[in-house]
């Protein structure tokens, strides 16, 4: 079964800084899509980003990139500028791209942003 | 769009109670997921639905735990009789098509606690 690490429990950035949250998977497939998505405190969980393996340019949106390492099975998201309102858990997630495999979660991350 | 509809936001009820969460998908999608988060085991997938027929329930813990999607629009998940052990937070997600490469749309999740 497909896992999804990430070490690092809770994260702190201050306004306007850089902050990567990790993220490292296991499989032995290789056709499968990574996703970031964002749960601030209202609960909605948001799709942040989203990388397709078979694509080697690093995904990005805005303020946000992903530096996919296919071979080390990492998946790290790095927000630039950060703001206040970059303060969520992020969740990395796995899902491969055939047969009826849905998305596994990693559990989270905790990222505080300080003015 | 509304997006995917959960309710009630929060749910505190005794154990031994008949607790029903409800969730409304995105009109279209085809594919409902139920999933649940913990603090100790993160996000975990409990069943999906396609098309209205329930495909996957190996995530489903225990007999307690049953859920229905009588239509396109609307689905539950029943836990009868409620333990303290289920309190969490409850999130159902819809997609069109099952490896849709938008990942799922996520409703804010329904807060369950059992005393």
């Amino acid at each position: 079964a497909q896992t999804v690490t990430q070490s690092q429990p809770e994260m702190s950035v201050q306004e306007a800084e850089t902050v990567t949250l990790s993220c490292t998977y296991d499989t032995s497939e290789s056709d499968y899509y990574l996703f970031w998505y964002k749960q601030p405190p209202s609960r909605q969980m948001i799709l942040v980003i989203r990388q397709e393996a078979y694509k080697q340019q690093n995904a990005t949106e805005n303020r946000f990139s992903v530096n996919f390492q296919k071979a080390a099975k990492s998946f790290s998201l790095k927000i630039s500028d950060s703001q206040l309102g970059d303060a969520a858990m992020y969740f990395c997630a796995y899902r491969l791209n055939s047969g009826y495999s849905t998305l596994t979660f990693g559990k989270g991350t905790m990222l505080l942003v300080s003015p | 769009d509304a997006g995917v509809i959960q309710s009630p936001r929060h749910e505190v009820t005794e154990m031994g109670q008949e607790v029903t969460l409800r969730c409304k998908p995105i009109s279209g999608h085809d594919y409902l997921f139920w999933y649940r988060q913990t603090m100790m085991r993160g996000l975990e997938l409990l069943i999906y639905f396609n098309n209205n027929v329930p495909i996957d329930d190996s995530g489903m813990p225990e007999d307690r735990f049953s859920a229905k999607m009588p239509n396109a629009s609307f689905s539950t998940l029943k836990i009868q009789p409620s333990e303290p052990r289920d309190s969490a937070v409850y999130f159902c997600a819809s997609s069109l098509g099952f490896r849709t490469v938008y990942g799922y749309t996520f409703g804010s999740g329904t807060r369950l606690t059992v005393v």
